[in-house]
């Protein structure tokens, strides 16, 4: 498995609290990637970065905020948590030094906002 | 844009039956195409890309340019093949053409 580390692992927190999830990666991959999970709607990219403090944002990237000070870690903020953004989310990395190489995922954290 | 169309959100054969999970996309283009398998409650896993043209776990997928379609199939779906499964796209060249699009996904049931 690609070294990627993402904690917490499962994190419950009130509405209107910041939250900070961590990515960790060990594989020295330039591209890294925040997407949601969620029932009926599968994979939303949330955020990504092509390299230290170089982000942009995914398709739904309203509430969220990254941020990359190092190559190995990438880390998403809900600014202030509402109930809308309870789900799973994934981090994933990507090596671009050849064509068509795929993602490598995190574990994913189960993030309740009650 | 890039877009993917699963148009099956859940699929449910027989053991030992063929199994055939369609993906649909949009790229104006040359696409690279990728199936995920996700098992319960774990991480998401490549299955398989286009550019490979292997089979893994005896499922195979073959792009078809002129029906914008990269369907996933096998001829004999076994119980341990029941899991969600993504198809995702990427675009080749630089910048924001490097992130994955994905499908709503599938989920396969097999039952015995």
């Amino acid at each position: 498995d690609a070294g990627i580390t993402q904690s917490p692992r499962h994190k419950v927190t009130e509405t209107g609290t910041p939250v900070t999830l961590r990515c960790h990666q060990t594989e020295n991959h330039r591209y890294m990637y925040w997407y949601r999970q969620d029932p009926g709607h599968g994979l939303r990219l949330i955020h990504y970065s092509y390299g230290v403090k170089d982000t942009d944002k995914g398709e739904v990237s309203d509430g969220y905020s990254v941020s990359r000070s190092k190559t190995e870690d990438f880390l998403l903020t809900l600014e202030s948590a509402t109930s809308s953004q309870t789900s799973v989310y994934f981090c994933a990395i990507r090596n671009r030094e050849f064509d068509n190489s795929p993602l490598h995922f995190g574990n994913g954290t189960r993030l309740t906002v009650t | 844009a890039q877009r993917v169309t699963q148009p099956e959100k859940l699929l449910s054969v027989f053991k030992g039956a063929p199994v055939e999970l369609k993906c649909n996309y949009s790229y104006s283009g040359s696409p690279e195409l990728f199936w995920y398998v996700q098992y319960s409650r774990q991480r998401l896993q490549l299955l398989l890309r286009h550019i490979s043209r292997e089979s893994i776990k005896g499922f195979t997928a073959d792009l078809n340019k002129g029906e914008t379609s990269f369907h996933l199939k096998k001829p004999f779906a076994q119980e341990e093949d029941s899991a969600m499964y993504y198809c995702a796209l990427s675009g080749r060249s630089g910048g924001s053409n490097y992130k994955l699009t994905f499908g709503k996904g599938t989920l396969l049931t097999v039952n015995p």
